[in-house]
């Protein structure tokens, strides 16, 4: 597709479950980040890959949350045992030019409410 | 962590009125960007600015990169309707791991009818 695309758009679960948010880059984008967004605030990174690779997961609030790229181009959230704090906006950006850093395109984003 | 305080949080202003926003930080930045984020959708890049005092523009959108590198403003000019909406700024750290970018609060653009 033309632009970066994030499944499911809205997902509701109970506290407890087990959640997976995809993310599909722009083809050719060698960058992918993911970033959570709660009401009224900016984006809080999460966990960026470049490749297959994380090269940078220090975002991550807690061993509960796990991402993949397992072929440098699709990736997966996972969130285990959820709580109602996970509840927010799940954004993931995709960028080809690593030399200009910044220059991120975002998808619509994964809507998680945990009750 | 590092953040970025942008101001100000909110604004409401008139049809065609010029706007000014800025973002600070107590860390030197690489790279200064600028986002705006319409409801239901993700943050789109607006201006990029990689170098201490560097101006650049985007149409009505001028943005500058402070000389110190701990700051940043963007100015709206002759606003339209279409300019409602939530812009952020972000930036990346020298010396971090790879191309960790971090995002402001956000500055909620109103126009009054």
């Amino acid at each position: 597709g033309a632009g970066v695309s994030q499944t499911p758009s809205n997902k509701v679960t109970e506290k407890g479950k087990y959640v997976e948010l995809r993310c599909d880059p722009i083809s050719g984008h060698t960058a992918l980040y993911w970033y959570r967004q709660s009401l009224g605030q900016g984006p809080e990174f999460l966990i960026y890959f470049q490749g297959t690779g994380a090269a940078d997961d220090s975002g991550l609030p807690n061993d509960r949350f796990f991402a993949v790229r397992p072929e440098g181009s699709v990736s997966t959230l996972k969130i285990q045992r959820t709580e109602r704090g996970d509840s927010a906006v799940y954004l993931c950006a995709s960028s080809a030019l690593a030399g200009r850093t910044g220059e991120l395109f975002f998808g619509e984003g994964s809507r998680l409410t945990v009750l | 962590g590092q953040q970025l305080n942008q101001s100000p949080q909110s604004m409401f202003i008139q049809e065609g009125e010029d706007v000014s926003m800025n973002c600070t930080s107590s860390s030197i930045f690489n790279t200064w960007l600028w986002y705006k984020q319409d409801p239901g959708e993700g943050p789109v890049l607006l201006i990029a600015l990689y170098k201490a005092g560097e101006l650049t523009s985007n149409g009505r959108l001028t943005a500058q990169f402070g000389t110190t590198r701990k700051d940043s403003f963007l100015n709206i000019s002759a606003s339209i309707p279409s300019d409602v909406g939530i812009y952020f700024c972000a930036g990346q750290l020298p010396g971090n791991r790879d191309d960790k970018i971090i995002f402001g609060k956000g500055t909620r653009l109103h126009i009054l009818p």
